[in-house]
C-alpha cells in the first residue's frame, strides 16, 4: 500500500499570494499523481493529472510538478476562489489512496 | 454536459442495508468505468469500489468487500452501491464518479450522499 504525505495540513495565505503545497509518496508512483481541489459542501474537483496535465478549464496559474516520490501543487497568485482542500491521489499502484489533503486558508 | 446525480440525504441502523444510485447523463455512460469514494465526516477521501464498462469486473476496499458491491445497469445509465451490515463507521458522505478514460483518476463526480449510520 502507497502512503501519501501531504504537507502543510493548512496553508494561511492571502489573495494574490502564491501556494506550495507538497505531496510526499511512501513508494515511487511514476507520474501517476493527481490532484483535487475541494471546497466545503461540494464534491472534489479535477485540477491535476499525471503531476502536471491540467483538466479542462482549470486557469493556468495552477500547475503540478514532481516525479517518483515528491509532488507539488503550485496556485501561482492565489484568487479568491481557491481557498479550499486539495487532496492528491496515486494511481500507479492498486488500490488508489488518496493523501489527507491540505486546507489553504485565508 | 457530464451530470452525474445521486440520491438523497439516508439514516439506517447498524447492521441495516441500504442501496444509492448515480444517474448519469451528457456522456455515453458504457464507455467509461465507474467508482464509488466515500468520505467521513471532516475526513480525507477513501476509494470504495469500481466497476467495468460492461459490468462484468467489481473491485472492492478491504474496509467494505464482503458487505457492499458496486453494480450498474447500462440500459438506464445508473450506478448503484449495495451496502449490507453497515457499521457506524461507514458513515460518510458518499460519491459516485466517472473514471478518465486513462484509468484510476476521476474527471467528474456526483453530488454526494450523506449515509448515517446510527441507532
Amino acid at each position: 500500500e502507497i502512503v501519501l504525505t501531504q504537507s502543510p495540513a493548512t496553508l494561511s495565505l492571502s489573495p494574490g499570494e502564491r501556494a506550495t503545497l507538497s505531496c510526499r509518496a511512501s513508494q515511487s508512483v511514476g507520474n501517476y499523481l493527481t490532484w483535487y481541489q475541494q471546497k466545503p459542501g461540494q464534491a472534489p474537483r479535477l485540477l491535476i493529472y499525471d503531476t502536471s496535465r491540467r483538466a479542462t478549464d482549470i486557469p493556468a496559474r495552477f500547475s503540478g510538478s514532481g516525479s517518483g516520490t515528491d509532488f507539488t501543487l503550485t496556485i501561482s497568485s492565489l484568487e479568491p476562489e481557491d481557498f479550499a482542500v486539495y487532496f492528491c491521489q496515486q494511481r500507479s499502484n492498486w488500490p488508489t489512496h488518496f493523501g489527507g489533503g491540505t486546507r489553504v486558508e485565508i | 454536459e457530464v451530470h452525474l446525480v445521486q440520491s438523497g440525504r439516508n439514516l439506517v441502523q447498524p447492521g441495516g442495508s441500504l442501496r444509492l444510485s448515480c444517474a448519469a447523463s451528457g456522456f455515453t455512460f458504457n464507455d467509461y468505468w465507474m467508482t464509488w469514494v466515500r468520505q467521513a465526516p471532516g475526513k480525507g477521501l477513501e476509494w470504495v469500489a469500481n466497476i467495468n464498462r460492461g459490468g462484468t469486473v467489481q473491485y472492492s476496499a478491504d474496509s467494505v468487500k464482503g458487505r457492499f458491491t458496486v453494480s450498474r445497469d447500462n440500459a438506464r445509465n445508473s450506478l448503484y452501491l449495495h451496502m449490507t451490515s453497515l457499521r457506524a463507521e461507514d458513515t460518510a458522505v458518499y460519491y459516485c464518479a466517472r473514471d478518465a478514460v486513462a484509468g484510476r483518476y476521476y474527471d467528474s463526480w456526483g453530488q454526494g450522499t450523506l449515509v448515517t449510520v446510527s441507532s
